[in-house]
């Protein structure tokens, strides 16, 4: 059974500072690495992908992704109270198109 | 451009009764999905089908059988709902390689059994 772990939070951060999201997978020969973003009663929207190592950037959103330690993070810069939701990490294992996901972090941006 | 489609959005059944769930996607996608999210557990896969004509069991398909009708649609039948069913359910689609691999969901159907 390939794996994907989260802690479940919730992580609470002050409005402004930084979120960081951990997830760690199983894995090690998985290609593509995904964080979704799930309101309360809403469908996952995806908020950003990522295949290499080192760190991507999109807005106030970056993803770090280490393939030889097997992680893959999430940080959030000038967190906003909008930002609270529940953070999805999926990953697709070697071999597999198919998305593997962890059970999601609670965020919340506190005023 | 609608994405991922699902029908209906909210269901209540009794126990015994059967239903079926739904999708469709018109982003041209080979892959599709079924999933059930529980408090707690995640987002756990039913079924999938990775072309038109192929479906296969994925991690928690007991008491569910799916249609791959066409390339644009992957139905999910509930025979004899049970209480245990009572989750909500995301139908999602993807392409399966290439440059943009990432499955989109649709908006979900909260189904309550009785």
């Amino acid at each position: 059974q390939k794996e994907v772990e989260q802690n479940s939070g919730p992580l609470s951060v002050p409005e402004g500072a930084i979120a960081s999201l951990n997830c760690t997978y199983s894995d090690r020969v998985s290609q593509s690495f995904f964080w979704y973003r799930q309101y309360s009663g809403k469908s996952p929207e995806l908020i950003m992908s990522i295949y290499s190592n080192g760190d991507k950037e999109d807005g106030r959103f970056t993803a770090q992704l280490n393939k030889a330690s097997q992680y893959v993070s999430l940080l959030i810069r000038d967190s906003q109270p909008s930002d609270s939701a529940t953070y999805l990490c999926a990953v697709k294992p070697g071999g597999s198109y198919i998305p593997t996901f962890g059970r999601g972090t609670s965020l919340i941006v506190h005023p | 451009n609608a994405g991922v489609t699902q029908t209906p959005k909210f269901q209540v059944l009794k126990t015994g009764q059967s239903m079926t769930l739904q999708c469709a996607q018109d982003m041209n996608h080979n892959s599709m999905y079924w999933y059930r999210q529980d408090p707690g557990m995640g987002l756990r896969l039913i079924y999938y089908s990775a072309s038109e004509g192929t479906t296969d069991k994925g991690e928690v398909p007991n008491g569910y059988n799916v249609s791959r009708l066409n390339k644009r649609e992957f139905s999910l039948r509930l025979e004899s709902a049970a209480p245990s069913q009572t989750s909500v359910y995301f139908c999602a689609s993807s392409e399966r390689s290439g440059g943009s691999t990432e499955a989109f969901f649709g908006q979900g159907t909260r189904l309550t059994v009785v």
